[in-house]
């Protein structure tokens, strides 16, 4: 079992670059959240889909898209990159399991710097 | 809305000394409450649970407690180690349904030899 998996590791854009990040997990979990993390202030969510077919805001969402494209996979999509989105980007997922369907499990992560 | 309040960091330690981190939440409902922890370079992962008050969860020697009169989740550990070194989050999940998680900003906690 890989767990949750997050391509690429890290990425330095230019603003206005477009990119794509990718995650996947493996555990057959229904539900998939993106997270960034900046420091001093905690995780921050950005987008979530609590199953398949579905996707809905988070706290942060301005300047972000989400595709779930199956079970395994949800993308997080930045079509026009700004400065204020350079952070570490975490792909977590939820499901059943012996630790209950509301623990996360968390990807390794994505820096992004955009310039 | 739900809200999770952390203690600042970072906290610095010598090795065998006793841990606390303070946590304590506001909530509406009924929550999961949640310590994570992150290593360097890591992504989070669950250090201990609790699903109702005045459980304890515990793993690796750490232990907290579900307060739901005091609405708090202290993380403590009577020993702390080197490799203990990282940055901790309080969480909590489930208060109004669902399994949204909310976060506290993480307490960094150094170890030292």
């Amino acid at each position: 079992n890989a767990g949750v998996t997050q391509t690429p590791k890290f990425q330095v854009l230019k603003t206005g670059q477009s990119m794509t990040l990718q995650c996947a997990q493996d555990m057959n979990h229904n539900s998939m959240y993106w997270y960034r993390q900046d420091p001093g202030m905690g995780l921050r969510l950005i987008y979530y889909s609590a199953s398949e077919g579905t996707t809905d805001k988070g706290e942060v969402p301005n300047g972000y898209n989400v595709s779930r494209l199956n079970k395994r996979e949800f993308s997080l999509r930045l079509e026009s990159a700004a400065p204020s989105q350079t952070s570490v980007y975490f792909c977590a997922s939820s499901g059943s399991g012996r630790v209950g369907p509301d623990t996360q499990y968390f990807g390794p992560g994505t820096r992004l710097t955009v310039l | 809305g739900d809200s999770v309040t952390q203690m600042e960091g970072p906290v610095t330690l010598s090795e065998e000394a006793f841990l606390t981190i303070n946590c304590t939440y506001t909530a509406t409902g009924y929550p999961s409450l949640f310590w994570y922890v992150q290593y360097p370079g890591e992504g989070l992962q669950l250090l201990l649970k609790a699903t109702k008050a005045d459980d304890k969860g515990s793993n690796k020697g750490f232990e907290a407690t579900y307060r739901k009169e005091t609405t708090s989740f202290h993380l403590e550990k009577g020993s702390v180690q080197v490799s203990d070194s990282a940055v901790y989050f309080c969480a909590l999940s489930g208060s109004t349904g669902g399994f949204k998680t909310i976060f506290g900003a993480g307490t960094r906690l150094f170890v030292k030899a």
